[in-house]
């Protein structure tokens, strides 16, 4: 089945940066998108969501850009922090199924 | 209080044996689940539960049983380990109906071990 991908798995940063994490998805019945952060030994924790009828959407530090003619999605994180280090998710869901998560991108954070 | 809490931790066992994981939410949330995160990190689900009713069920070997006694609950039997079920198992839970458009709350997870 189809399912969403990261275009890279690692991404290295200094703190302070600004950090994109990108995400492409094939499935365009999706219609909702979330971003998922796993600390180590932890589970995936609820960062931001965004609906098929927007096309960004802002949070504290982050904001979610949805561009659905080339199905992709980003995370960007403002001024990058060591507690930021972690792997990012990004998943769709559309009617009918359970969430579907990508691969993961592992952001390494550097003071 | 731990919203979404799964016990045990750590499970490390033997080819052939049976074990359960248990997972309890406290959010009062109408559906639950449980998915599968794989060495290379890759989270796959397996099943997901609406009030106690079975609503996915991703083509998991029936040596995976889940069970929900109630809706806070949902537990997960494996009944013959295999080298291969080593993975970490997270349990989920959200608000809205599984079909519908879902922020999953996880819990922090089971690494189980077989040897």
């Amino acid at each position: 089945g189809e399912s969403v991908g990261l275009h890279l798995p690692t991404l290295s940063v200094q703190e302070g940066d600004n950090s994109i994490i990108n995400c492409a998805y094939s499935n365009s019945a999706s219609d909702y998108f979330i971003w998922y952060k796993q600390e180590s030994g932890k589970g995936p924790q609820f960062i931001i969501d965004i609906r098929s009828n927007m096309d960004k959407r802002q949070g504290q530090r982050v904001t979610v850009l949805l561009n659905k003619t080339v199905k992709h999605l980003s995370l960007q994180i403002a001024a990058t922090q060591p507690g930021d280090s972690a792997v990012y998710f990004c998943a769709e869901n559309q009617a009918g199924t359970a969430l579907i998560f990508g691969k993961g991108t592992t952001l390494s954070v550097s003071s | 209080d731990t919203a979404v809490s799964q016990t045990p931790k750590y499970l490390v066992t033997q080819m052939g044996n049976d074990k359960s994981i248990k997972c309890e939410q406290n959010l009062g949330h109408d559906t639950m689940y449980w998915y599968k995160q794989d060495s290379k990190k890759f989270l796959k689900i397996m099943f997901s539960y609406n009030n106690k009713e079975l609503i996915i069920n991703e083509t998991v070997p029936n040596r995976f049983s889940p069970k929900s006694p109630d809706k806070a609950h949902l537990n997960l039997h494996i009944n013959s380990l295999e080298l291969g079920d080593s993975a970490v198992y997270f349990c989920a839970s959200s608000q809205v109906r599984s079909g519908g458009r879902e922020k999953l709350f996880f819990g922090s997870g089971t690494q189980l071990s077989v040897l």
